[in-house]
């Protein structure tokens, strides 16, 4: 059984640009989180998703960012015009129809670099 | 809003028993749960504690008192390769996870 997997696992944009960041959760995993991770510091929530609804987006910044889990596909965070404090690690997260609240899974992370 | 407070930093040596503090102020509060994280790759889930006590699973064990919003991790029998980061993190609705900023473990040989 595969595990989560992120893509691209290093990303670098230049500011302005656009940064997709992509997450196939575990097989048979129904709930997505995004966190994000600055350096020296623990992972801060952005987004929990099922498929097609987003539930809670209290983390994420109001401007710029967005994200989807569409019924085929895997997870997407957009972040539009990056910007230097952009800069972080992406991590997403899944867990099984009965929620993350016992366990969840994390991918490998995707570093993005805005230069 | 939600806060968590951990050590920044602890050694130990081999073979050793450490303990990692975690205090918290929080408001929809499901359980605590303990991830290990090494050199900033993926966070590996290690314990959560819904209820009062002791949950153990082989060299790790893991406390909660809700009402002293206390918890700690317990690592007996120390090795090498449990040098990383520890991470307590407030399992609030949703499983939505609040971190702490991370203990950085030293394990001397």
């Amino acid at each position: 059984n595969a595990g989560v997997m992120q893509n691209p696992r290093h990303l670098v944009r230049r500011r302005g640009q656009e940064a997709r960041l992509r997450c196939s959760p575990m097989k048979g995993h129904s709930h997505v989180y995004w966190y994000r991770q600055l350096p020296e510091e623990g992972l801060k929530f952005m987004v929990y998703l099922q498929k097609e609804n987003i539930i809670d987006e209290s983390g994420m910044p109001k401007e710029r960012f967005s994200a989807e889990f569409p019924k085929e596909g895997p997870s997407i965070l957009r972040i539009q015009q990056v910007v230097r404090g952009d800069s972080a690690a992406y991590f997403c997260a899944s867990s099984p129809p009965s929620g993350g609240r016992y366990e969840q899974y994390f991918g490998p992370g995707t570093r993005l670099t805005v230069t | 809003g939600q806060s968590l407070e951990q050590p920044s930093e602890v050694t130990a040596v081999e073979g050793a028993i450490v303990q990692i503090n975690c205090t918290y102020q929080t408001s929809g509060f499901y359980g605590l749960s303990w991830y290990q994280q090494h050199d900033g790759g993926a966070p590996t889930f290690l314990s959560y504690n819904g209820l009062d006590g002791l949950e153990e699973t082989g060299r790790f064990s893991s406390f909660l008192s809700r009402s002293d919003s206390y918890g700690y991790l317990l690592l007996q029998e120390l090795q090498m390769k449990d040098s990383a980061s520890y991470f307590c993190a407030v399992t609030l609705e949703w499983g939505k996870l609040i971190f702490g900023q991370g203990t950085e473990l030293s394990v001397k040989p």
